[in-house]
């Protein structure tokens, strides 16, 4: 089992859906979590960033963590043609060896107009 | 503030020959990292720099190495490449090693 599992769609809603991108983990020392947008052709960017369980709102993007499942959601309310991209989740333990964000690979999002 | 450069932007290489992916950042990170997304298997950790003057392995080193000669900058070397290296390439930066990663915009390689 992949330490880090996320959906990688495609997922294709008209323009004003409710969007709900998930992943799931099996590492239970994960703290921190994070969330990336990527347009085609373009690096990464930082969307979403959260260390404690419950819910992150930012305009039209709510981050929500459930530890006790380890489940993390990405909602994205009135979606808009321009938040068609491919969306990462990412997250790190405090205490992890080495270095580095595990990333899920990726959903890939369609919003039409 | 720039952030992360990368360059070039794109390169179409020769199987066997060598190239250097240069990278800069102007944050005062101190982590810096590289990566490579191929389709299908997400972003994958080849090398990895905690601070100017150290280095360590990712999942899929090999084939690359790296040095990190300051603290802005993280050059990727292909000492000679393989039609497999043909991918896009990001770096990344981060205060520290478990912090929100920052990336540049990418370097589109094929190697033929």
């Amino acid at each position: 089992q992949k330490e880090v599992e996320q959906d990688p769609g495609p997922l294709s809603v008209p323009e004003g859906a409710i969007v709900s991108l998930n992943c799931t983990y099996s590492n239970s020392a994960f703290q921190y979590f994070m969330w990336y947008r990527q347009y085609s052709r373009k690096g990464p960017e930082l969307l979403m960033y959260t260390y404690s369980s419950g819910n992150k709102e930012d305009g039209r993007f709510t981050a929500q963590v459930d530890k006790s499942s380890k489940y993390i959601s990405l909602f994205i309310r009135d979606s808009q043609p321009s938040d068609s991209a491919t969306y990462l989740c990412a997250m790190s333990a405090w205490d992890q060896a080495g270095t580095a964000l595990i990333f899920g690979k990726g959903t890939t999002l369609s919003v039409s107009s | 503030t720039a952030g992360i450069t990368q360059a070039p932007t794109s390169q179409i290489l020769a199987a066997g020959r060598s190239m250097t992916l240069r990278c800069t950042q102007d944050m005062r990170h101190n982590a810096m990292y590289w990566y490579r997304q191929d389709l299908g298997l997400g972003l994958r950790l080849i090398h990895y720099s905690n601070t100017a003057g150290t280095t360590g392995k990712g999942e899929v080193p090999d084939g690359y190495s790296v040095s990190r000669a300051n603290t802005d900058d993280f050059p990727l070397t292909l000492a000679s490449a393989v039609p497999s290296q043909t991918s896009v390439y990001f770096c990344a930066s981060s205060f520290g090693p478990r912090d929100t990663q920052y990336f540049g915009p990418g370097t589109r390689l094929t190697v033929l």
